[in-house]
């Protein structure tokens, strides 16, 4: 099936180091929802992005609907060691359909 | 908040037996429903969509006759593996659509592992 291209693919860091990580498509997304995935659980969602530009915090997250309309970016400030697990964003294409496309994941680590 | 209450989250049956996964809406009514597989270090894939009173919408290459889904009711779907064989080993995730507004989120369940030996 269709997945988004997402960087970096995993990532060490400090604790307290910020965070950076990016979604693309080839093709333009009118939603974008950004999970975290702990080992053996289902994703829960950290934030949701609805408008092109679009720049949206959640705590330490902060996360934006690219203006292209073909790319998120997630960042996350001061990063903590429970901040580890894969992080994916999801994006939602076709107005029409309420399926949403998952990106690769990002598995990130804290290093204390 | 929203709550996908998911059932089993571990099973292991022997291969040729048919298993079933139960995703329910514990709190609010999901008119709409999916279905994911994530295979290890991989991300979701999109199997299907579960529309309630009517039929699954399978994605391509997903086989709608070995993975039966039923959503017979507003909180309930189900998702039964049929006749599992090794290779249908996976970690298998639910998710609902609510509708909050003019927006929509989709909560997760927590995900069912199931081990076919």
């Amino acid at each position: 099936g269709q997945q988004l291209n997402q960087s970096p693919q995993s990532m060490f860091i400090q604790e307290g180091e910020d965070v950076s990580m990016n979604c693309t498509s080839s093709s333009i997304f009118n939603t974008w929802l950004w999970y975290k995935q702990d080992p053996g659980e289902g994703p829960v969602l950290l934030i949701a992005l609805y408008k092109a530009g679009e720049l949206t915090s959640n705590g330490r997250l902060t996360a934006q609907f690219g203006i292209t309309r073909k790319d998120s970016f997630l960042n996350i400030s001061a990063s903590i060691p429970s901040d580890v697990g894969i992080y994916f964003c999801a994006g939602r294409a076709d107005s029409g359909t309420y399926k949403y496309i998952f990106g690769t994941g990002t598995r990130l680590k804290v290093l204390a | 908040g929203a709550v996908v209450s998911q059932h089993p989250s571990r099973v292991i049956c022997k291969s040729g037996t048919s298993v079933k996964i139960e995703c329910r809406s514990l709190d609010f009514q999901a008119t709409t429903m999916f279905w994911y597989r994530q295979f290890p270090k991989q991300s979701l894939m999109l199997m299907a969509t579960s529309n309630e009173g009517s039929k699954a919408t399978y994605e391509q290459g997903v086989e709608k006759d070995k993975f039966l889904i039923n959503h017979a009711s507003l909180t309930l779907s189900t998702l039964t593996v049929t006749s599992a064989h090794p290779e249908d080993s996976s970690f298998y995730i639910c998710s609902a659509r609510l509708l909050t507004g003019i927006n929509y989120g989709y909560t997760f369940g927590s995900g069912t592992r199931l081990t076919v030996v």
